[in-house]
């Protein structure tokens, strides 16, 4: 109930390409979905976030999809760059009793070729 | 605002010594949040603390691990004895979570190397 799992584990893109990065949930009670962004020897930091209120949210390049029916979401970055190479964490939460607790997912290593 | 801070950086030790990692997390900030990454098991998210009140420590893998909160502007990651197999990333995070708002602010992580 609790799982996030998350697809591919690795990944690799040409630049100017489109990256996509699947995460499925099973606890419908969750309802904050961020994904972090993880450059070799730092720690993560929050990239974009979504609510289950809108179907989708843009930032830059940078896109969430969510389909609460289907319990999935997906990280989408457009016209991907080497300097976009890292892990990428999805995770999930629920508001108002977690004290902020995140159940990640096993991470995507995202290689973009020059 | 200096973030999150951890030491050490780097620590290595061998099998049997006792490891102490430290946190101090970004002032204000309510929640606290304990890692450990490795490339087989992932972010694990070991013990989390809210007003220095630990809140569920159920992903502390065995008695070998405690931490303590002692207030509000640190916290540490006891190990002892240490083995082998804690070779990993720790990483510490803090965040000024509210009912509306959650975003954890991760530290720069302390690499363990336990020979």
């Amino acid at each position: 109930q609790q799982q996030v799992k998350q697809s591919p584990q690795s990944l690799i893109v040409q630049k100017g390409g489109i990256s996509i990065i699947n995460c499925a949930y099973e606890n419908t009670a969750f309802d904050y979905f961020p994904w972090y962004q993880q450059f070799p020897g730092k720690g993560p930091a929050l990239l974009i976030a979504i609510r289950p209120d809108v179907s989708e949210k843009k930032e830059g390049r940078f896109t969430i999809s969510f389909n609460k029916s289907a319990k999935q979401f997906s990280l989408h970055i457009m016209d991907s760059q080497p300097g976009d190479s890292a892990t990428y964490f999805c995770a999930a939460s629920r508001d108002g009793t977690s004290y902020g607790k995140l159940t990640f997912g096993q991470g995507t290593i995202l290689t973009v070729h020059p | 605002d200096a973030g999150v801070i951890q030491s050490p950086r780097h620590e290595v030790t061998e099998m049997g010594q006792e490891v102490t990692l430290r946190c101090k997390p970004i002032s204000g900030h309510n929640s606290l949040f304990w890692y450990r990454q490795t490339m087989m098991r992932g972010l694990e998210l070991l013990i989390y603390f809210n007003n220095n009140v630990p809140i569920d420590d159920s992903g502390m893998p065995e008695d070998r691990f405690s931490a303590k909160m002692p207030n509000a502007s640190f916290s540490t990651l006891k190990i002892q004895p240490s083995e082998p197999r804690d070779s990993a990333v720790y990483f510490c995070a803090s965040s000024p979570w509210t009912r509306s708002y959650n975003e954890q602010f991760f530290g720069p992580g302390t690499r363990l190397t336990v020979l």
